[in-house]
């Protein structure tokens, strides 16, 4: 059972580039989260989704971009990498009230 | 909009010794409370969900407790061991399920 899975783990990217995050679960969970965990600001909410086919903004959207073509996978896009996008993301999964789980990272540094 | 702040920042404390960990939120409008626990470079490891019309929620040494009127929870350790040593976050569940969190206590058992 591997609960919530992310790729990749570690990545590198030059200002300017793009990439995608991919988030998956086997939970069959409807709701699935991404946050950015940066020091001294805890964890954010970037994007969220409820279910397959919906999207919405969090806290902090600007500059990304997610999708949930298939329940069990959610993607968050980065079109232009910036510096201040150098984070390490997390993705979650809950099913109605019930525990989050989270996925081991990806930390991200663009140079 | 909600806001969750975790009391002490840091705490160390001798092995053998019970202790408590504080998080206040602004916003009572709440699902529940999740305490979660995190290692350095790993993601996040849910300990403890209290539902809004819980009052304590217990797992082993673990024991958290919600007061929905003050804004207050806390997360008490019995017994404290080194291997408790990580970071513990608290979050507030809302609306769509999504979680504010505090910015954490790293907490460090001395053997």
């Amino acid at each position: 059972n591997a609960g919530v899975t992310q790729t990749p783990k570690f990545r590198v990217l030059k200002t300017g580039q793009s990439m995608t995050l991919l988030c998956a679960q086997d939970m069959n969970h409807e709701y699935m989260y991404w946050y950015r965990q940066d020091p001294g600001m805890g964890l954010r909410l970037i994007h969220y989704s409820v279910g397959e086919g919906t999207t919405a903004k969090g806290e902090v959207p600007d500059g990304y971009n997610v999708s949930r073509l298939k329940k069990q996978n959610f993607l968050l896009g980065l079109e232009s990498a910036a510096p201040s996008q150098t984070s390490v993301y997390f993705c979650a999964t809950q099913g109605g009230n019930t525990e989050a789980f989270f996925g081991q990272g990806t930390r991200l540094t663009v140079v | 909009k909600q806001e969750v702040t975790q009391i002490p920042a840091a705490l160390s404390v001798p092995e053998g010794e019970n202790l408590v960990l504080n998080c206040s939120f602004t916003d009572s409008a709440i699902y529940n409370l999740q305490w979660f626990r995190q290692d350095p470079g790993k993601g996040l490891t849910s300990l403890l969900l209290i539902q809004s019309s819980q009052r304590e929620q217990t797992s082993g040494r673990l024991n958290a407790s919600l007061d929905k009127s003050s804004g207050r929870s806390t997360l008490y350790i019995a017994a404290s061991q080194p291997g408790d040593s990580a970071t513990y976050l608290c979050a507030a569940c809302q609306g769509a399920q999504k979680l504010v969190f505090g910015q954490g206590t790293r907490l460090t058992i001395n053997p």
